[in-house]
């Protein structure tokens, strides 16, 4: 089945610095590949998703790179704020498929 | 709020016990997913239901059964309970359920059993 991993599991930055969340999948079928946060007690929220036939897609503050050639995609946060602390999950997936397979997550927290 | 309604929001039982929990999609959305989440764990796929129909399944133990009724609503049941099943449980829907569609997740429920 499909392994899906992030790096790094944890991450802290200062308020104001960016922060880089990978990951890396298996299934070379993958070809759409969210990104989910979840605010602690909260439930998960899609914030940004790309397609395979597109490279980058950038929105506001956060941005979604895809390296389909080497299996991993990877989110991007500028300008980092308290409120981006959170858990951070991929969930690359062959489109049209029934299911979406998560990562492992990634605990965020921007240090004021 | 992302209107998917889930009940009860806790539920605390003991070992060997049977509970139900109960998910309401998003007006409008046909497809009911149900995943389990432990402490300081990731979303572990369990089931997906579409049009009444099971569609898809991951890591779903015997003990756990779960169907869509005609009206959308959908219920999990987790039978025989083991102290490991406690976890938060969320339902998300989404209009067609394919993985191009962004599921909602509801609250979640959090199971406890002592």
């Amino acid at each position: 089945g499909e392994n899906v991993e992030q790096h790094p599991s944890t991450l802290s930055v200062q308020e104001g610095d960016s922060a880089v969340i990978k990951c890396t999948y298996s299934d070379s079928a993958s070809n759409y590949f969210p990104w989910y946060k979840q605010e602690l007690g909260k439930r998960p929220q899609l914030i940004i998703d790309i397609r395979s036939n597109v490279g980058e897609k950038k929105d506001q503050r956060i941005a979604v790179t895809l390296n389909k050639t080497a299996k991993h995609f990877s989110l991007h946060i500028t300008e980092t704020q308290p409120e981006d602390s959170a858990v951070y999950f991929c969930a690359p997936s062959p489109y049209n498929t029934d299911k979406l397979i998560f990562g492992t997550g990634t605990r965020l927290q921007v240090f004021p | 709020d992302s209107g998917v309604t889930q009940t009860p929001k806790h539920l605390i039982t003991a070992t060997g016990q049977r509970v139900t929990l109960r998910c309401s999609p998003r007006s409008g959305d046909l497809s009911v997913y149900w995943y389990q989440q432990s402490l300081d764990q990731g979303l572990q796929f369990l089931i997906q239901y579409y049009n009444g129909e099971e569609r898809a399944k991951g890591n779903i133990l015997e003990r756990f059964s779960a169907q869509q009724f005609p009206d959308l609503h959908s219920e999990l049941n987790l039978s025989s309970l083991e102290l490991g099943d406690s976890a938060l449980y969320f339902c998300a829907s989404s209009v067609e359920g394919t993985s191009r569609d962004e599921q909602f997740f509801g609250p979640g429920t959090r199971l406890t059993v002592l």
